[in-house]
């Protein structure tokens, strides 16, 4: 009964590949994001999806392309991986008419690019 | 997006003692989140303040919404082991799609 589930939890590859993380939520919410968090924990806000549509997209390289192909799905996928992509990649989900519009995350995919 | 000042950057306390930890930003929020991280895991939320001035409680944790809404702060009474982990603020202006920005946590270890 996970509310945001991610997938894998792990992944190690090489620079170079191609790879997708997953993310499905069943909270019926309409908003979804990802977020990374580097190696000193900071959490940063990199795209985000409102109905399947993109609403925000920081400063992001693009290699990094999400897909929304449903608004219970987002997923992430990275394109010539690099060393610097290492991180931890969080889902997260929101129903923006409720109040305050939390956000709820998944349990995060690590990555290590070698 | 905007970068909040969360302080302290880390706490080394013993069980039982009361931790204090807040957030401070140069813009205002409409609503202040404050969620745990432990190993492993996404940050879960523990409280959400919506208005100016509002004091919340969750169990042992209590949490401010400032004034200026500018800052919050979140105090966790009598520490108990499983209390470690970070702790990061949040502040997000309303409306969809409106993301979080957050702190750079507050890393709390208890001893027994």
């Amino acid at each position: 009964d996970t509310a945001v589930s991610q997938t894998p939890k792990y992944l190690v590859t090489q620079m170079g590949n191609d790879k997708s993380i997953k993310c499905e939520q069943n909270l019926g919410h309409d908003t979804m994001y990802w977020y990374k968090q580097d190696s000193k924990k900071f959490l940063k806000i990199m795209f985000s999806y409102n109905n399947k549509e993109l609403i925000i997209n920081e400063t992001v390289p693009n290699r990094f392309s999400p897909k929304s192909p449903d608004k219970a799905h987002l997923n992430l996928h990275i394109n010539s991986l690099e060393l610097g992509d290492s991180a931890v990649y969080f889902c997260a989900s929101s129903h923006p008419t409720g109040p305050g519009n939390t956000i709820y995350f998944g349990e995060g995919s690590w990555l290590t690019v070698v | 997006g905007q970068q909040l000042n969360q302080s302290p950057q880390s706490m080394f306390i013993q069980e039982g003692e009361d931790v204090s930890m807040n957030c401070t930003s140069s813009s205002i929020f409409n609503t202040w989140l404050w969620y745990k991280q432990e190993p492993g895991e996404g940050p879960v939320l523990l409280i959400a303040l919506y208005k100016a001035g509002e004091l919340t409680s969750n169990g042992r944790l209590t949490a401010q919404f400032g004034i200026t809404r500018k800052d919050s702060f979140l105090n966790i009474s009598a520490s108990i082991p499983s209390d470690v982990g970070i702790y990061f603020c949040a502040g997000q202006l309303s409306g969809s799609g409106y993301a979080l920005n957050f702190g750079k946590g507050t890393s709390l270890l208890v001893t027994p």
